[in-house]
């Protein structure tokens, strides 16, 4: 069963920590993606992928950090220097990192703050 | 940067009603697409329109992309209670290199 898998569903930070969200895909994708959603906005982007071992940021990157072993794995770092992280994490990839590519995403994952 | 903006912000019909959303974008594109989201779900691809075309079909969805307006909609047919979510409009710039940047959306509700 081909997909984009997210855990966990939900999580907490507590003040100063360090937390990261994992996302795996099997569709042999090689962009991934990043996304916030705040509560009724839309999509803003936080960091992508287009190939192993190479990234960029997005609109939104401060505060957060990412890293690309491994062509499936694409995990995300929210750091505690993030003073607003509450948030819905969405994580995408597409065949290429290219124009006329659509995303296939995961079913998100809800940060809170403790 | 938010590239497209929807409108309306929300919209209820009943059932069997068509559901018109409009988004509107900044600057030129390479493409449009539309994307559906659940509630507390992540998003699933619609349908995507490219610069050179100005209508596209699929199943109940007919969606439309006016170049020099830059705008585009997204027509929904005989609407029905499964179809209540929010629709998304993002596009990829002409600039870019795949990066897609998405609209706030407009959340729909389908009476029963």
């Amino acid at each position: 069963d081909g997909g984009i898998t997210q855990s966990p569903k939900y999580l907490f930070r507590k003040e100063g920590q360090n937390v990261t969200l994992s996302c795996e895909q099997n569709l042999n994708h090689d962009a991934m993606y990043w996304y916030r959603q705040d509560p009724g906005q839309g999509l803003r982007l936080i960091y992508y992928s287009q190939i192993v071992n190479d990234f960029q940021k997005g609109d939104i990157a401060e505060g957060y950090s990412v890293s690309r072993e491994k062509k499936e794995s694409f995990p995300l770092t929210v750091t505690s220097a993030q003073k607003n992280p509450t948030a819905f994490y969405l994580c995408a990839s597409s065949r290429r990192g290219m124009a006329n590519e659509k995303l296939f995403f995961g079913s998100g994952t809800q940060l809170s703050v403790l | 940067s938010q590239q497209g903006e929807e409108d309306p912000q929300a919209l209820s019909i009943q059932e069997g009603e068509n559901a018109t959303m409009n988004c509107s974008y900044k600057t030129s594109i390479n493409n449009l697409q539309w994307y559906r989201q659940n509630s507390g779900r992540g998003l699933v691809h619609l349908i995507l329109i490219r610069s050179n075309e100005r209508e596209k079909h699929s199943g109940r969805l007919r969606v439309t992309l006016d170049t020099s307006k830059k705008s585009s909609s997204l027509l929904i047919t005989a609407s029905r209670a499964a179809d209540t979510a929010s629709y998304f409009c993002a596009t990829v710039g002409s600039s870019n290199t795949g990066k897609l940047i998405f609209g706030q959306g407009t959340t729909l509700q389908v009476k029963p």
